[in-house]
């Protein structure tokens, strides 16, 4: 059963210092997609690739985040500095490469800046 | 733009009865695709269904079904019976263009909850 994993699955980390989360997406999938998700904004998105490459990433604070994928098989969203506003839950989703649109999700990255 | 708008913010409901979760949309393409997601109290989100824009079937799988009607640009979810472990928040969701995966736009979200 193919999954997305995402680590650290929790991460509590103090203002100002730098938080890297990992995803995996499942072997296969071109499309990977980074979302965040606060109780005020809900599900947004913040950046995405196919076949490793940037399409969009107009949702991230250019500032202090920053996504990439080194390979086919990793994709990291750092943020440097954090702020406790970037406390919320982040999801990696991948999608495979014909039409379909479905996005699987992975079990996200609960971060909390204090 | 798109723009996805779930009304309902919380819904609860007493085990057994039929409870209808609505959605509405709005977008400029003539393309695009509908999603409902499930995320349960453990946190990770559950796709239930897809449904393109040429296709306003309603569909029905097992105590679910969706209905699309593209002149109300609503994709409203009905669970029919519905039970304790169905209490989740669903998320409806929208995604334009062709050519693959591409980025989803989602509602705020309905909480639902059924008692026993």
């Amino acid at each position: 059963d193919a999954r997305v994993t995402q680590t650290p699955r929790h991460k509590v980390t103090e203002m100002g210092q730098e938080v890297t989360m990992r995803c995996q997406p499942i072997l296969g999938h071109n499309t990977v997609f980074w979302y965040r998700q606060t109780m005020m904004q809900g599900l947004e998105l913040l950046a995405y690739f196919r076949n490793r490459a940037p399409l969009d990433d107009s949702g991230m604070p250019k500032d202090r985040f920053s996504a990439e994928m080194p390979d086919a098989t990793l994709a990291t969203l750092k943020i440097q500095p954090s702020e406790p506003r970037d406390s919320a839950v982040y999801f990696c989703a991948s999608g495979p490469p014909r039409v379909s649109y479905e996005q699987y999700f992975g079990p996200g990255t609960r971060l909390t800046v204090t | 733009a798109q723009k996805v708008t779930q009304a309902q913010t919380e819904i609860s409901v007493v085990e057994k009865e039929d409870v209808t979760l609505d959605c509405v949309y709005e977008t400029r393409d003539t393309t695009y695709y509908l999603f409902w997601y499930k995320q349960p109290p453990s946190g990770e989100l559950v796709f239930l269904i897809r449904r393109n824009s040429f296709d306003e079937q309603n569909e029905i799988s097992g105590r679910y079904s969706w209905n699309f009607q593209k002149s109300t640009s609503s994709f409203n979810f009905t669970i029919t019976a519905s039970q304790v472990v169905d209490s989740a928040v669903y998320f409806c969701a929208l995604s334009e263009g062709q050519g693959g995966s591409e980025k989803l736009v989602f509602g705020k979200g309905t909480k639902l909850t059924v008692n026993p």
